[in-house]
C-alpha cells in the first residue's frame, strides 16, 4: 500500500498564532513530499516541494517565511503556518512519492480555520 | 499559460449508467497522467494512471483513454454507483519538473439513485 497520514485533521486557532501540520508516509519512505492548499470548490494548488535533507522548493507567490517546511526524515514532513491570519484558512493537503516513483499518494488533509 | 482543464465542471448520471469525464491538457511534453477522486472533506485518492506511450488503460470499472493528437484525456466509469459521487481531477506530470503535478479544475460527479 501507500498510506499517507496527516495530523491534525482539523485545527482552529487565533489570528497571529502558528500552526504545525504533520505529514507522514506510513508504509514507505518518501524522499519527496508535496504540500498543497485547496479552497472550497477549487482545485489543488501546489505550495511547495519538500525534499528530505534539503530546503523546500516553493512555488511562485508562496511566502517561504510564512509557510515553513521541514522534511527531517524519510517519513515525515511538517508545514508550519506562521502568524496565521483568517485568509490562511484553507484545506491543506500533503502528498508523498516513493523514491524513483511518479505517483503521488495523498494524505487526508488538514482543515485550518483562523479566527 | 499551460494548464490542464476539464470540459464539464458538473456531471449528473443515473445509477448503473456509464460516466465519462473529460480533460484537456496543453503541454505536449507531458508524459504521465493520473486521475484522482476526491470525496468531500478528504484528500485525493489515486484511481488510475497512464503514460504517454499508451492510448488506453483499464482498471476495475474504470478506463482511461489518452489521445495525444488532440491532447485529451478521459476517465470512463462503468456501471456508476452512488459511491462514485465525488470530484474527479486529472493531473499531468510534465517531466523534468521534479515530479510536480498540474491539476485540472475538477469535475463533480453526482450519481442519482
Amino acid at each position: 500500500g501507500a498510506v499517507v497520514s496527516q495530523h491534525p485533521s482539523w485545527v482552529i486557532c487565533k489570528s497571529g498564532t502558528s500552526v504545525k501540520i504533520e505529514c507522514r508516509s506510513l508504509d514507505f519512505q518518501a524522499t519527496t513530499m508535496f504540500w498543497y492548499r485547496q479552497f472550497p470548490k477549487q482545485s489543488l494548488m501546489l505550495m511547495a516541494t519538500s525534499n528530505e535533507g534539503s530546503k523546500a522548493t516553493y512555488e511562485q507567490g508562496v511566502e517561504k517565511d510564512k509557510f515553513l517546511i521541514n522534511h527531517a526524515s524519510l517519513t515525515l514532513s511538517t508545514l508550519t503556518v506562521t502568524s496565521a491570519h483568517p485568509e490562511d484558512s484553507s484545506f491543506y493537503i500533503c502528498s508523498a512519492r516513493r523514491p524513483n516513483g511518479e505517483t503521488q499518494y495523498f494524505g487526508p488533509g488538514t482543515r485550518l480555520l483562523v479566527l | 499559460g499551460e494548464s490542464v482543464g476539464l470540459h464539464l465542471p458538473t456531471l449528473s448520471v443515473q445509477e448503473g449508467d456509464n460516466s465519462i469525464i473529460n480533460c484537456a491538457y496543453s503541454n505536449s511534453a507531458s508524459d504521465y497522467f493520473i486521475w484522482y477522486k476526491q470525496e468531500s472533506g478528504k484528500g485525493p485518492q489515486f484511481i488510475i494512471d497512464i503514460r504517454s506511450n499508451m492510448d488506453k488503460r483499464q482498471g476495475q470499472r474504470v478506463t482511461v483513454l489518452l489521445n495525444k493528437t488532440v491532447k485529451h484525456l478521459s476517465l470512463q466509469i462503468a456501471a456508476t454507483q452512488p459511491g462514485d459521487s465525488a470530484v474527479y481531477f486529472c493531473a499531468e506530470n510534465k517531466g523534468n519538473q521534479g515530479g510536480k503535478l498540474i491539476f485540472g479544475q475538477g469535475t463533480e460527479l453526482s450519481v442519482k439513485p
